[in-house]
């Protein structure tokens, strides 16, 4: 499996639910990033949480890391069909050049 | 504050003929990246580059594909001698915060290439 590789691939929940996502990854890593992507569109940055950060929270994102199992979660709390879209994690690994890299995406469907 | 700017939007080339594509960073940027996304998958790093250098090309192809972030100017991803695999959405990346510790990066819309 590749480095962040995000759980499932596809969900889909009725709008006022919680969407939980999952990500893995491989190597150390300096942080991790979640970013959003709506269809034919660019990335936008949602949250940054660094290696010795375990939760971060962001208006209805929370966001949790855990070093030991090398994965990340993003909950979207009461969800909304806007947020309809695919939703990335990507890290910026330890001691390597500054590049992300992206797992293949979670697509979201928030159903009104 | 205009944001990542990236033009074209979509760009049509046939096989063999050459695509250039345009990044212009958020102002006070001076850190690039362009990344490479083909359906249904995630976004591949291509190069990173700072002005007037290139600090790492690891994704880049080593034929056909180049990128210059100039002086004075957008950076330019130039892909020489299409094939229909190139085909995909290009998307590049600004930052100032180069090791990346504690902002992202802003992306562009992308551009679009198709080679038919």
């Amino acid at each position: 499996s590749q480095q962040g590789e995000e759980d499932p691939q596809a969900l889909s929940i009725q709008e006022g639910e919680n969407a939980t996502m999952n990500c893995s990854y491989k190597t150390s890593i300096n942080n991790l990033q979640w970013y959003r992507q709506n269809s034919g569109r660019g990335l936008v940055h949602l949250i940054l949480i660094r290696s010795n950060e375990r939760e971060k929270h962001s208006g209805r994102l929370r966001v949790t890391l855990d070093t030991s199992k090398k994965s990340s979660s993003l909950l979207i709390t009461a969800s909304r069909a806007a947020d309809t879209a695919s939703y990335f994690c990507a890290t910026v690994i330890s001691g390597s050049a500054r590049q992300l890299t992206f797992g293949s995406g979670t697509q979201l469907t928030v159903l009104p | 504050n205009a944001g990542v700017m990236q033009n074209p939007r979509h760009l049509v080339r046939r096989r063999g003929q050459e695509a250039r594509l345009r990044c212009s960073p958020m102002k006070g940027h001076s850190h690039v990246y362009w990344y490479r996304q083909l359906p249904e998958e995630g976004l591949k790093f291509m190069v990173y580059l700072q002005k007037e250098n290139i600090i790492d090309e690891s994704g880049m192809p080593k034929e056909r594909f180049s990128a210059e972030f100039p002086k004075e100017g957008p950076s330019i991803l130039r892909i020489q001698q299409v094939v229909r695999g190139d085909s995909a959405a290009y998307f590049c990346a600004s930052s100032n915060d180069p090791e990346g510790r504690n902002y992202g990066y802003t992306f562009g819309s992308g551009t679009r290439l198709t080679v038919v």
